[in-house]
C-alpha cells in the first residue's frame, strides 16, 4: 500500500494561514488524496480530497504537486477550533491512516 | 439525521469477557467499518463491509468479528477479551459503490473500552 509522510507536530498562530505538508512519493495514478482531521476526543472529520487538480471549499485548500508525489493542506486562517490532528490519506477502496501532523494554534 | 451512532460510549471488561460494540447508521450507506485507536497513534482498520452480507478483513481483524445482517448496522463482536484490546473504537460510514475512492466517510464518536 502506498504510504504518506507527515510531520509530527506543527505550530501556528491565530489568524494566520497554516501550510501541512504531506509526501506521499508511492502515489499511484488511481490513488485520491484525502485530509482528514481529527479534534480532541472526537472522530475524524473529512476536510477534502483531490486528484491532480487543486481543490478549494469552505474548510481548506489542497495544493497538489504535479508529480502527485506531495501534497499541502492549507488552511487560510487559522482558529483555535482548527487545533487537531490533520490525517493525509491515499484513498483507493479502504483508509489507512498514519500517525498524522498535531497542529498547534496559539491565541 | 443521527449520522453514525456507537454505543456505548464507555465500557469496561475482564480478561475473557465477550461483547458486542453497537454501530448504526441513517444515511443509507452501502460501506461500513471499524477502526480502533490506540494512545497518540492513527486509526487502523479492523474490518469492513461493502453492502449487507459482505464482510472482509482489515489491518488488524484478530480476535474480532463481525457481520452485517442490515445495511443500517455493522456490530462488533470481541470473542474473549485482552488487555492489548485496550482503545478507542471508531465506527465509519460512507456511500461506497463505485465511488468509493472519492466517498466521503462518516465517523461515529466513539466507544472507549478498557480491558482489565
Amino acid at each position: 500500500d502506498a504510504k504518506t509522510t507527515q510531520p509530527n507536530s506543527m505550530e501556528s498562530n491565530e489568524e494566520e494561514p497554516v501550510h501541512l505538508p504531506c509526501n506521499h512519493s508511492t502515489i499511484s495514478g488511481t490513488d485520491y488524496i484525502h485530509w482528514y482531521r481529527q479534534l480532541p476526543s472526537q472522530g475524524p472529520e473529512y476536510v477534502i480530497h483531490g486528484l491532480t487538480s487543486n481543490v478549494n471549499n469552505r474548510m481548506a485548500s489542497l495544493a497538489i504537486a504535479e508529480d502527485r508525489k506531495s501534497s499541502t493542506l492549507i488552511l487560510h486562517r487559522a482558529t483555535l477550533r482548527d487545533a487537531a490532528v490533520y490525517y493525509c490519506i491515499l484513498r483507493r477502496w479502504d483508509m489507512r491512516f498514519g500517525a498524522g501532523t498535531r497542529l498547534t494554534v496559539k491565541p | 439525521n443521527a449520522g453514525v451512532t456507537q454505543t456505548p460510549k464507555f465500557q469496561v471488561l475482564k480478561t475473557g469477557q465477550s461483547m458486542t460494540l453497537q454501530c448504526a447508521q441513517d444515511m443509507n450507506h452501502e460501506y461500513m467499518s471499524w477502526y480502533r485507536q490506540d494512545p497518540g497513534m492513527g486509526l487502523r482498520l479492523i474490518h469492513y463491509s461493502v453492502g449487507a452480507g459482505i464482510t472482509d478483513q482489515g489491518e488488524v481483524p484478530n480476535g474480532y468479528n463481525v457481520s452485517r445482517s442490515t445495511t443500517e448496522d455493522f456490530p462488533l463482536r470481541l470473542l474473549s477479551a485482552a488487555p492489548s484490546q485496550t482503545s478507542v473504537y471508531f465506527c465509519a460510514s460512507s456511500y461506497g459503490s463505485q465511488f468509493v475512492s472519492t466517498d466521503t466517510q462518516y465517523f461515529g464518536p466513539g466507544t472507549r473500552l478498557t480491558v482489565l
